[in-house]
């Protein structure tokens, strides 16, 4: 059980566009859904939390305009990378929580702008 | 937010040594987690303590809970190449710095 998906698994995409990242629960529902953001060798940044049906919460120094989320299901939660340029490269992570704090991570994502 | 200071970032040992990863907090923590990070791959959680001097186990591995929850450890016995990984811990959605562990057979 427990089981979180992220699709796609890796896209490469040029600066200027949009990229959309999935991340699904596949055999729970998760009311929260938290957004993480992973440079290689480094920890993982919280950027935002994602609730169902309500505005995501973000981490300071993040841009929500950037970063747009939505939580529209119980197991869908979505990051759109808007206007993506180079630095915006990254390994993307999503978790859903089961039990409070414990957290089930999808596969991740890794972004590259080109 | 509340940031947990982990050390080391970086431990070598040989197949069979044993390895210490830390954790502090200048705040009380409520609890902590402690996830799991192959090199390509995500991180898994492994376990969560939540009261004071907590001690747990799971096989080769054993975390502490420090008596003030300000501190926390996670401690391998003899370790093997398959325990090769980054460590992290977290509290409050926020992760340490992670201890990259590495394994010479």
């Amino acid at each position: 059980g427990a089981v979180v998906s992220q699709h796609p698994s890796w896209v490469i995409c040029k600066s200027g566009t949009s990229v959309k990242i999935e991340c699904r629960s596949l055999d729970f529902q998760a009311t929260t859904m938290f957004w993480y953001r992973q440079f290689p060798k480094q920890s993982l940044m919280l950027m935002a939390t994602s609730n169902e049906g309500s505005k995501a919460t973000y981490e300071q120094g993040v841009e929500k305009d950037k970063f747009l989320i939505n939580h529209a299901s119980l197991t869908l939660s979505t990051l759109t990378v808007t206007s993506a340029h180079p630095e915006d490269s990254s390994f993307y992570i999503c978790s859903a929580s089961v039990a409070e704090y414990e957290q089930y991570f999808g596969p991740g994502t890794r972004l590259t702008v080109t | 937010g509340q940031q947990v200071m982990q050390i080391p970032q970086y431990q070598h040992v040989q197949e069979g040594e044993d390895f210490t990863t830390y954790c502090n907090s200048s705040t009380t923590l409520s609890n902590i987690q402690w996830y799991k990070q192959r090199p390509g791959g995500h991180p898994v959680f492994l376990i969560q303590l939540v009261k004071s001097g907590e001690v747990k186990k799971q096989k080769r591995l054993t975390f502490q809970f420090g008596e003030a929850k300000k501190n926390s450890s996670l401690h391998i016995t003899a370790t093997q190449t398959t325990d090769v990984g980054t460590y992290f811990c977290a509290a409050h959605m926020r992760f340490g710095a992670g201890t990259r562990l590495t394994v010479k057979p």
